[in-house]
């Protein structure tokens, strides 16, 4: 368990207002993603930071924001929500494996964003 | 072109079976090798690491990763019924901050 959660797990909401989703780790890992993942188009980047407030853009970053005032907490923040962006987010932190000093990712649980 | 391509199934096979999952790539750069196996409604968790090329087997899960044909496998031996799941593929360069993922095949194991 990487110590990874996401909150809310699960949002309805609007077109056009603002929603923002938490990612908290515990383990103090110095690199956190934000991911979407829709039918076939699998996992896509968004957002990914490397430190605090050092953040950069992923693949499918438009209309997306970040920040991360804390090594623990990274938030994404749709400004103005449109239905293209209901989706599944993930969060991931990038840790090192047991034992060794090869780095993968680790993902939350997931937050289910329907926007209406 | 996407960079880490991969059969989006569905996968049928029944309990038993030997299943093979695969995934193909267009940066030779790729060094870092890995699979996550992805339930219905739950985030993506890490089953397989390998680096660079050759075999790695794990009870009865066998990571093999061929770069000179930019290819990458999962073999399942004696799949059964909780090894449904999506499978996704990933990928990513020494000491860089991104990950690629295939888009994952999704794989059935009947009883």
């Amino acid at each position: 368990d990487a110590g990874i959660t996401q909150s809310p797990r699960h949002k309805v909401t609007e077109t056009g207002t603002p929603v923002t989703l938490r990612c908290h780790q515990t383990e103090n890992h110095r690199y956190m993603y934000w991911y979407r993942q829709d039918p076939g188009h699998g996992l896509r980047l968004i957002h990914y930071s490397y430190g605090v407030k050092d953040t950069d853009k992923g693949e499918v970053s438009d209309g997306y924001s970040v920040s991360r005032s804390k090594t623990e907490d990274f938030l994404l923040t749709l400004e103005s929500a449109t239905s293209s962006q209901t989706s599944v987010y993930f969060c991931a932190i990038r840790g090192a494996l047991a034992g060794g000093s090869t780095d993968t990712q680790y993902f939350g649980p997931g937050t289910r964003l329907t926007v209406l | 072109q996407k960079e880490v391509e991969q059969d989006p199934g569905p996968l049928s096979v029944p309990e038993g079976a030997i299943v093979s999952l695969n995934c193909t790539y267009s940066n030779s750069a790729f060094q870092y090798f890995m699979w996550y196996r992805q339930y219905s409604r739950k985030g993506p968790e890490l089953l397989m690491y390998t680096y660079s090329s050759g075999n790695k087997e794990d009870g009865r899960f066998t990571a093999q990763v061929d770069k000179s044909s930019k290819y990458i496998s999962l073999f399942i031996r004696d799949s059964q019924p909780s090894d449904s799941a999506t499978y996704l593929c990933a990928m990513s360069i020494y000491n860089f901050n991104k990950f690629y993922f295939g888009s994952g095949t999704k794989l059935n194991v009947k009883p």
